[in-house]
């Protein structure tokens, strides 16, 4: 099956400072990627949509200048979290989609854990 | 978006077959019937996806009722790696966003 992968697995950074997440798709080109943000016991919670070449998407409530999304190439999309303070630490997933037709899948990254301290 | 609805937990027995109800009242005609499953700490992953008809492939089976306002996910013989939060998720044509709902956690027990 496709994979993605993310780097790094897991970060921790001071209160103020800003991390990049790099989301990447391994053996397919991915037109369409996705952040999503996950807290401890809760769902997936769906951030912005990008695609190639494109400004991102945002979802309603995502602060588009704290969460950089940039989908420069088909295979790579980085979220940065800029100014980042405690209430930011939470589980980054990224996903990825190689297509437009609905009969393609979203291939899910194994996530970042981001810890601001 | 079309809404998904899951009981929290379901338990198994090992061995056993699970089936995993979903219910999805406001399905449109266009929306695929997509299940992922997380593992604590890990990204979703792919289980199966349908549209109309019922689909098999090596990890499960889709049911898929005839009204599509509901669907079930079928393990065939539950394994303590099938533990795990499974998602029912719908997306519709030209949007491609996945809108997760609580899921349902699967307990196997030995």
């Amino acid at each position: 099956g496709a994979v993605v992968s993310q780097h790094p697995s897991w970060v921790i950074c001071k209160s103020g400072t800003s991390v990049k997440i790099e989301c990447r798709s391994l053996d397919f080109q991915a037109t369409t990627m996705f952040w999503y943000r996950q807290f401890p016991k809760q769902s997936l919670m769906l951030m912005a949509t990008s695609n190639e070449g494109s400004k991102a998407t945002y979802e309603q409530g995502v602060e588009k200048d704290k969460f950089l999304i940039n989908h420069a190439s088909l295979t790579l999309s980085t979220l940065t979290v800029t100014s980042a303070h405690p209430e930011d630490s939470s589980f980054y997933i990224c996903s990825a989609r190689e297509g437009l037709a609905e009969t393609y899948e979203q291939y899910f990254g194994p996530g970042t854990r981001l810890t601001v301290t | 978006d079309a809404k998904t609805t899951q009981p929290n937990s379901m338990e198994s027995n090992e061995e056993e077959p699970v089936h995993l109800p979903c219910n999805h009242s406001t399905i449109s005609g266009t929306d695929y019937i997509h299940w992922y499953r997380q593992l604590p700490s890990q990204g979703p992953e792919y289980v199966i996806h349908g549209l109309t008809s019922n689909v098999n492939n090596r990890m499960a089976s889709l049911a898929i009722a005839e009204d599509r306002k509901s669907s079930t996910l079928i393990l065939h013989r539950a394994t303590l790696r099938d533990a795990a939060v499974y998602y029912c998720i719908l997306s519709g044509s030209g949007t491609y966003k996945y809108i997760f709902g609580t899921g349902t956690r699967l307990k196997v027990l030995a």
